[in-house]
């Protein structure tokens, strides 16, 4: 049983167009995130949403919308892709911190979207 | 603001040795926890191990271990008996115990570990 999903794997797309990237998780976890890997490696937090309800909303531009229907799925919409918003998406979820051995982060398989 | 270093961009080490990857953070904090995470190529994110701040014994898991100063907030992770399939990107990650944070991760840049046959 796959943990925590992510559709599509892989997404090439021309500029200007829109894209979702959607995300599901089967833990009952409450919280989930999206996080962009850029070329580099280095990992940016993106979002973060506690049980549908927005709680790390970071400076990225306004066509990244996050959309969470209820706390299993967090979507991320991509409006006028540009090429810079080429790199791989990670969605990750965690259950309610607390003095629990199983806080940490579950990621899933991520997504690499490719602009050109 | 709470921030992780990693000093190394990239290490190697021959197969079947010992490798130590380094991590330092910076906080002001007395109780939070320390992870170390295993991105291969395949991109998967896998938590290698975790630490939490207020137990003084290291963590192990298997040929993992880790070298936790708390007074010098220092997190090293040690990789005992290197195989090829330990190679990957290693990624320290530092997350607060406040129950009212916002549950985020600071994440270190990264310490691209490469294992020689």
């Amino acid at each position: 049983d796959t943990a925590v999903s992510q559709t599509p794997k892989y997404l090439v797309t021309q500029m200007g167009n829109d894209k979702s990237i959607k995300c599901e998780q089967n833990l009952g976890h409450d919280t989930m995130y999206w996080y962009k890997q850029d070329s580099k490696k280095f990992l940016k937090i993106m979002f973060s949403y506690n049980n549908k309800e927005l709680i790390i909303n970071e400076t990225v531009p306004n066509r990244f919308s996050p959309k969470s229907p209820d706390k299993a799925h967090l979507n991320l919409h991509i409006n006028s892709l540009e090429l810079g918003d080429s790199a791989v998406y990670f969605c990750a979820s965690s259950p309610k911190p607390g003095r629990k051995l199983y806080y940490e982060q579950y990621f899933g398989p991520g997504t690499r979207l490719t602009v050109t | 603001a709470q921030t992780v270093t990693q000093s190394q961009p990239e290490m190697s080490v021959q197969e079947a040795e010992t490798v130590t990857l380094s991590c330092t953070y910076d906080t002001s904090e007395s109780d939070y926890y320390l992870f170390w995470y295993k991105q291969p190529p395949s991109r998967q994110m896998i938590l290698v191990i975790r630490q939490e701040a207020y137990k003084q014994q290291n963590a192990t898991e298997n040929r993992f271990s880790v070298n936790f100063q708390k007074a010098a907030k220092s997190f090293s992770l040690k990789i005992s008996d290197s195989q090829l399939g330990d190679a990957a990107m290693y990624f320290c990650a530092y997350r607060t115990a406040e129950m009212d944070s916002n549950y985020q991760l600071i994440w270190g840049a990264g310490t691209k570990l490469i294992i020689k046959p």
